[in-house]
C-alpha cells in the first residue's frame, strides 16, 4: 500500500546525544515536510523539502538538521543543541505544483522523549 | 505573517449532538483551507479541503464553508457519533509550496 511510514514509534534519548527519525513514501511525492507537535500548540514546521538535494528551514528548525539524499526519504536528526526535544514528530508529503491546495499526507508519528 | 486561530477547548458533546467548530484565518494571498483529524496515538488524516472562496468541503458528513468575507473556515457536523471524538485541526496553505499553517488544534470527545 502507498504510503508514509515513519519509525521508530517510540523512542528515548539521553542528554547530549543525536537521533535520527526516519521517514520514507511511497506516494512518489516531490514535498515532504516535518513537523512538531506539543500539547496545546498545533503543530509548527521545522524543515521543508520540495525536490531532492534541496530544503528550507521551516518555523523552529534549531536544534534539528535535515537530508533529502532522495525523493522517498527525508530523515530527521534532533541534535543534542535542540533544548527541549520531547515531542510527537509528524513527516508528511505531498505533489508539488504551481497551485496552493495540494493534499499533505502524514505519517504515524514518531514520539521522542528525553530521559 | 499567515495565522489560524480555533476556538478554545475541550468540547464535550453527547452522541446525536450537532457540532460547530471555528475557524479564522489571516493570510495573505488566497489561501487553502484544511481541516485535519487526529485520532489517539495516530498522525493527521485530511478531514477535508475548499480551494477557493465560497467553496464548500465536506466528508463523513462533516461540513465546512470558505467564507473569505469573514476569513472563516468553520466545522460542522449535524448529528456527531463517539467515533468523531478525536483532536481537529484548522489549516491554511498558501504559495506554491504547499506548506500547511496549523492552529492549536480542538480535542472533541463525545459521550453515548
Amino acid at each position: 500500500d502507498g504510503g508514509i511510514t515513519q519509525s521508530p514509534k517510540y523512542l528515548f534519548r539521553k542528554e547530549g546525544q543525536n537521533v535520527t527519525l526516519s521517514c520514507e513514501q511511497n506516494l512518489n511525492h516531490d514535498a515532504m515536510y516535518w513537523y512538531r507537535q506539543d500539547p496545546g500548540q498545533g503543530l509548527r514546521l521545522i524543515y521543508y523539502s520540495q525536490i531532492v538535494n534541496d530544503f528550507q528551514k521551516g518555523d523552529i528548525a534549531e536544534g534539528y538538521s535535515v537530508s533529502r539524499e532522495k525523493k522517498e526519504s527525508f530523515p530527521l536528526t534532533v541534535t543534542s543543541a535542540q533544548k527541549n526535544p520531547t515531542a510527537f514528530y509528524l513527516c508528511a508529503s505531498s505533489y508539488r505544483d504551481s497551485e496552493a491546495g495540494n493534499t499533505i499526507y502524514f505519517g504515524e508519528g514518531s514520539w521522542l522523549t528525553v530521559v | 505573517g499567515d495565522s489560524v486561530t480555533q476556538m478554545e477547548g475541550p468540547v464535550t458533546l453527547s452522541e446525536e449532538a450537532f457540532l460547530t467548530i471555528n475557524c479564522t484565518y489571516t493570510a495573505t494571498g488566497y489561501p487553502s483551507l484544511f481541516w485535519y483529524v487526529q485520532y489517539p496515538g495516530e498522525g493527521l488524516q485530511l478531514l477535508l479541503k475548499a480551494t477557493k472562496a465560497d467553496d464548500k468541503g465536506s466528508n463523513k458528513g462533516f461540513e465546512a464553508t470558505y467564507r473569505k468575507e469573514t476569513t472563516s473556515f468553520h466545522l460542522e457536523k449535524g448529528s456527531v457519533q463517539v467515533s468523531d471524538s478525536a483532536v481537529y485541526f484548522c489549516a491554511l496553505a498558501t504559495g506554491a509550496n504547499s506548506k500547511l499553517t496549523f492552529g492549536k488544534g480542538i480535542t472533541l470527545s463525545v459521550r453515548p
